[in-house]
C-alpha cells in the first residue's frame, strides 16, 4: 500500500495563477480531508468528504474548490492564488465507521509571489 | 465551544528520561481522543487513539497516552526518551457536532526536544 499520495511536492505560483493539487489513498477510504498547515498555526480544514460525489466546506473553504468522482482522488484547486495561500497543504483520509484515525500524506508545499 | 489545547510549545527533556506532552480538551459527550506525530517536512504519522476501554492505551514506538475523564486530559507519555522522538506532536478530538463525517479538532501542537 502507498497510503495517501500526493503530487507535487513543491510549487511557486504568482499570484492571479491556478492549479490542482493531487491526492490519491489506496485503502479504500471513504473519508478524506484537506488542510493547510501555517507555521504555528496547527491544522486548518479546507475541504472534506464523506464518498464519490459528496463534498463539504470546512473552517476555511475561501479560494478552494474540490470534487470526489471516485473513492481513490481528492484533488483540491487554487484559483486565483493570492499569497495568503502560501502554505503546507496536507490531504488525509480515514475509513470511518468509528474508526476515525486519519491518515496522512507528505503534503505540498505551495509558496504564491 | 469544542477545543483541544496543548498548553507547551515546547517540552525538553534529556534522552533516558520520561516525557509527557500534555493535551486536554473540551468537548460534548464521550470523546474520541488521538495523538500525532510530525517529523520535519512530513505528514502527520498516527501514533494512537482512545476511543472507549482502559485509559491506559498504547501505541507507536513506545509511546502511550493517559485518559483522564475527571481532568478531561490526554497526555502523551513515554518511559525513556530517544533523540529520534524529537519532533511536532499533535492532540486531536473527534469534533461531536460533527455527525458521521470524521472530522478532527487540532491542538497547535508541542515541539519535543530531547537532548542527548
Amino acid at each position: 500500500n502507498a497510503g495517501v499520495t500526493q503530487t507535487p511536492k513543491f510549487r511557486i505560483l504568482k499570484i492571479g495563477q491556478s492549479m490542482t493539487l493531487q491526492c490519491t489513498q489506496d485503502m479504500n477510504h471513504n473519508y478524506m480531508y484537506w488542510y493547510r498547515q501555517d507555521p504555528g498555526m496547527g491544522l486548518k480544514l479546507i475541504y472534506y468528504s464523506v464518498g464519490a460525489g459528496i463534498t463539504d466546506k470546512g473552517e476555511v473553504p475561501n479560494g478552494y474548490n474540490v470534487s470526489r468522482s471516485t473513492t481513490e482522488d481528492f484533488p483540491l484547486r487554487l484559483e486565483l492564488a493570492a499569497p495568503s495561500q502560501t502554505s503546507v497543504y496536507f490531504c488525509a483520509s480515514s475509513y470511518g465507521l468509528d474508526s476515525y484515525e486519519q491518515y496522512f500524506g507528505p503534503g505540498t508545499r505551495l509558496t504564491v509571489t | 465551544a469544542q477545543s483541544v489545547a496543548q498548553p507547551e510549545d515546547q517540552v525538553n527533556v534529556a534522552e533516558g528520561n520520561p516525557l509527557t506532552v500534555k493535551c486536554t480538551y473540551s468537548v460534548s459527550g464521550n470523546p474520541y481522543l488521538f495523538w500525532y506525530v510530525q517529523y520535519p517536512n512530513r505528514g502527520l504519522q498516527f501514533l494512537l487513539k482512545y476511543i472507549t476501554g482502559d485509559n491506559l492505551v498504547k501505541g507507536s514506538y513506545g509511546f502511550e497516552a493517559e485518559f483522564n475523564k475527571s481532568q478531561t486530559s490526554f497526555h502523551l507519555k513515554k518511559p525513556s526518551a530517544l533523540v529520534s522522538d524529537s519532533a511536532l506532536y499533535f492532540c486531536a478530538v473527534r469534533d461531536p457536532r460533527s455527525g458521521n463525517t470524521g472530522k478532527l479538532i487540532f491542538g497547535q501542537g508541542t515541539t519535543l526536544q530531547v537532548k542527548p
